[in-house]
C-alpha cells in the first residue's frame, strides 16, 4: 500500500464550479500535511497546510481527520488558472522528509 | 521562504557518461534534498544531502549511483552516474527549514 493515495482524476470541470479532492494517508504518526500545486512542467509549489481544525485561504479550504487519516482540498468557484496537479503531501513521523502522492490533475474549461 | 536554483536546466546525455547536477538556494537552509519525478508520476524522494557528512539515501537508490554532496547550508550536489535510458526523468532539489520546503526548477534529464 502506498504512504499517501490520492485518486489520479482527471476531474473535468467548468468555470465556477467547485470541486473536491481526497487523500489517504497509511502512517497514523504523521504530524504535517500539506497540499502542493504543480503546474505542466513546473516545480511544485506549496498551496497551503493542512490543520486539524481545517483551514481555509481565499476559495481553498483544506481538512484534516486524523481518526480516518483523510485529507481534503476544497476548490470553489473554480478558474481556468485553478487547471494543475494538486499533490497530497505528508511529512513522514520524526524526520523532516515529505511524502507525496501520486496527484490528482484538474482541468477547468470554460 | 528560499529562491532555488538549479544547473543545468535539461541535458541529453549519452548512456554511461555522468552528469552533475547543481542546487544553490540563496539563504542558509536546514534541509535539502532530490527527488526523481519521472514523466506522468509525482515525486520520488533520493535522497537527504547531509551538510558535511554523507547523504541518507531512500530505498532503492544507492550512493555509487547517485554521489550527493553538500559542503555548506546552501549549494549541493547530484550526480547521476553511468546512465541508462531509465534514468531519463526530471531532477529536483528542495531545500527549507523542516517541513516548509521549497523546490528548484529541475534538471530534465533525456539519456539516449
Amino acid at each position: 500500500r502506498k504512504e499517501v493515495e490520492q485518486d489520479p482524476g482527471p476531474f473535468n470541470v467548468p468555470e465556477g464550479a467547485t470541486v473536491a479532492f481526497n487523500c489517504t494517508y497509511s502512517n497514523s504518526a504523521s504530524q504535517s500535511f500539506f497540499w502542493y500545486r504543480q503546474d505542466c512542467r513546473k516545480e511544485p509549489k506549496l498551496l497551503m497546510s493542512v490543520y486539524s481544525s481545517g483551514n481555509e485561504d481565499g476559495r481553498f479550504t483544506a481538512q484534516l481527520n486524523r481518526a480516518s487519516q483523510y485529507i481534503s482540498l476544497l476548490i470553489r468557484d473554480s478558474k481556468l488558472s485553478d487547471s494543475a496537479t494538486y499533490l497530497c503531501v505528508v511529512g513522514s513521523y520524526n524526520t523532516d522528509k515529505l511524502i507525496f502522492g501520486t496527484g490528482t490533475r484538474l482541468q477547468v474549461f470554460p | 521562504s528560499a529562491v532555488i536554483s538549479q544547473k543545468p536546466s535539461r541535458d541529453i546525455c549519452q548512456r554511461g557518461t555522468s552528469l552533475t547536477i547543481q542546487c544553490q538556494v540563496d539563504s542558509q537552509v536546514t534541509m535539502m534534498f532530490w527527488y526523481r519525478q519521472q514523466p506522468g508520476q509525482s515525486l520520488t524522494l533520493i535522497a537527504t544531502a547531509n551538510q558535511g557528512s554523507e547523504a541518507t539515501y531512500e530505498s532503492g537508490f544507492v550512493i555509487d549511483k547517485f554521489p550527493i554532496s553538500r559542503p555548506n547550508l546552501t549549494f549541493s550536489t547530484l550526480t547521476v552516474s553511468n546512465m541508462s535510458p531509465e534514468d531519463s526523468s526530471i531532477y529536483l532539489c528542495s531545500g527549507g527549514q523542516a517541513y516548509e520546503q521549497y523546490f528548484g526548477p529541475g534538471t530534465r534529464l533525456t539519456v539516449t
